[in-house]
């Protein structure tokens, strides 16, 4: 699987947009991107996915790069309940193939 | 998204005894689950794949008889630590996949916290 690289910490203003970068230059033709977080404590949640196309769905946004190097989630309106570790993985498609977890981004939402 | 539950959320036991770990996906047919272990400020780190009613792929390094995998049926799949030691407590973390559809995203049970004394 293709590695991502991440920043390991962001800051956001609550009620700003939470802009998180990804780097995945070696990702091949059949990987996805995943964006999972994970919350202290707790098991990683799902966010979003997308392949080539920019993704939308009622938690974030996802923009892909048309050469598919790098991606960005976007949570548009950031609230202290986002603060959270967050994973960019690549995955295989159409199996039910592993995820590896990186060290992800810490994003710390602010008041 | 997909429900999936673990039980118990934690657990303290002693040295030498084993605990067992159900992961179960509430409302949809799991063909693959995944077991994760986390350690404290580290990232999730994948222990083996089972798929419904086979055997078990582990990772390199995780001791297939000291960490026993069952997937009997669709929805539930244990993981028991054999013979625990203080060095095995940690976060362990479950996911499932089989959904219908591209990428068979896993969803992620909320982890059950081992302390071995």
């Amino acid at each position: 699987d293709a590695k991502t690289t991440q920043p390991p910490s962001m800051d956001c203003a609550e009620g700003r947009a939470a802009n998180l970068p990804c780097n995945h230059s070696t990702i091949s033709g059949n990987e996805y991107v995943y964006w999972y977080r994970q919350i202290h404590s707790q098991g990683p949640q799902y966010i979003i996915h997308g392949l080539k196309n920019n993704e939308t769905n009622e938690m974030a946004s996802l923009i892909i790069t048309e050469d598919r190097k790098s991606s960005t989630l976007i949570l548009p309106h950031a609230t202290l309940r986002d603060t959270a570790v967050y994973y960019c993985i690549v995955r295989l498609i159409g199996t039910a193939s592993k995820l590896t977890f990186g060290t992800g981004t810490r994003l710390q939402v602010t008041l | 998204g997909a429900v999936v539950s673990q039980h118990p959320s934690r657990v303290i036991c002693k040295s030498g005894t084993s605990v067992k770990i159900e992961c179960r996906s509430l409302d949809f047919q799991a063909t693959t689950m995944f077991w994760y272990r986390q350690f404290p400020k580290q990232s999730l780190m994948l222990m083996a794949t089972s798929n419904e009613g086979s055997k078990a792929t582990y990772e390199q390094g995780v001791e297939k008889d000291k960490f026993l995998i069952n997937h009997a049926s669709l929805t539930l799949s244990t993981l028991t630590v054999t013979s625990a030691h203080p060095e095995d407590s940690s976060f362990y973390i479950c996911s499932a996949s089989g959904l219908a559809g591209a990428g068979e995203t896993q969803y992620f049970g909320p982890g059950t916290r081992l302390l071995v004394l």
